[in-house]
């Protein structure tokens, strides 16, 4: 079974559209986060969500919209996409996070 | 406010010598350390980890690193590399003050020369 799960592992788009990642854990844990990894293997939080609630929300441009039915899932809506969002995103969970989280395996998307 | 510094980008050792990937850290609080590893085209996979237990800390793999707090330190270490540990390495901190943000360092290349 894998813990952190995201869908799709690839994702190659056109400029303008509009797409979707899903993540879904089933660690249990009650905090879930998206990473930015840029073509440097540099890795920035995005967005942290504890118990469904919005609790980090880095400077990233409005076009990136996170969304949490339940406590399971934290997927990631994107706007209008550039040719700057072309990076590998990580969905990641953690109960606490003096314990460490745990990865997902990362969504590469390509804006062309 | 909290931050990683890993002080090489590189590092290049021969398969079967000692490996040392060096990082320092900054944090308000007593911060809990973290050792990250992703190999190529993969997610990332936790080594190690220090939540103010011991000092020095065993990881999967053969993996130690040691808690220094006057020296501000983490370094990761191993006694003897193989060909399968080339990957990039992650230093990471998390406070109780960030809110469960975990920073990561720039993160530091190792390679395995046979």
């Amino acid at each position: 079974d894998t813990a952190v799960s995201q869908t799709p592992k690839y994702l190659v788009t056109q400029m303008g559209n509009d797409k979707s990642i899903k993540c879904e854990q089933n660690l249990g844990h009650d905090t879930m986060y998206w990473y930015k990894q840029d073509s440097k293997k540099f890795l920035k939080i995005m967005f942290s969500y504890n118990n469904k609630e919005l609790i980090i929300n880095e400077t990233v441009p409005n076009r990136f919209s996170p969304k949490s039915p339940d406590k399971a899932h934290l997927n990631l809506h994107i706007n209008s996409l550039e040719l700057g969002d072309s990076a590998v995103y990580f969905c990641a969970s953690s109960q606490m996070s003096s314990r460490g989280a745990f990865f997902g395996q990362g969504t590469r998307l390509t804006v062309v | 406010a909290q931050s990683v510094t890993q002080l090489d980008s590189h590092v290049s050792v021969s398969e079967g010598t000692p490996v040392l990937l060096r990082c320092n850290y900054s944090s308000s609080y007593s911060p809990s350390l973290f050792w990250y590893v992703q190999h190529p085209n993969k997610g990332l996979q936790l080594l190690l980890k220090y939540t103010s237990a011991a000092t020095l800390v065993k990881g999967i793999n053969g993996f130690e690193a040691e808690f220094k707090k006057s020296e501000t330190s983490f370094h990761l270490t191993k006694p003897s590399a193989h060909m399968s540990d080339a990957a990039e390495y992650f230093c990471v901190v998390s406070d109780p003050g960030s809110a469960r943000q975990l920073t990561f360092g720039s993160g530091t290349q190792l390679t395995v020369l046979p």
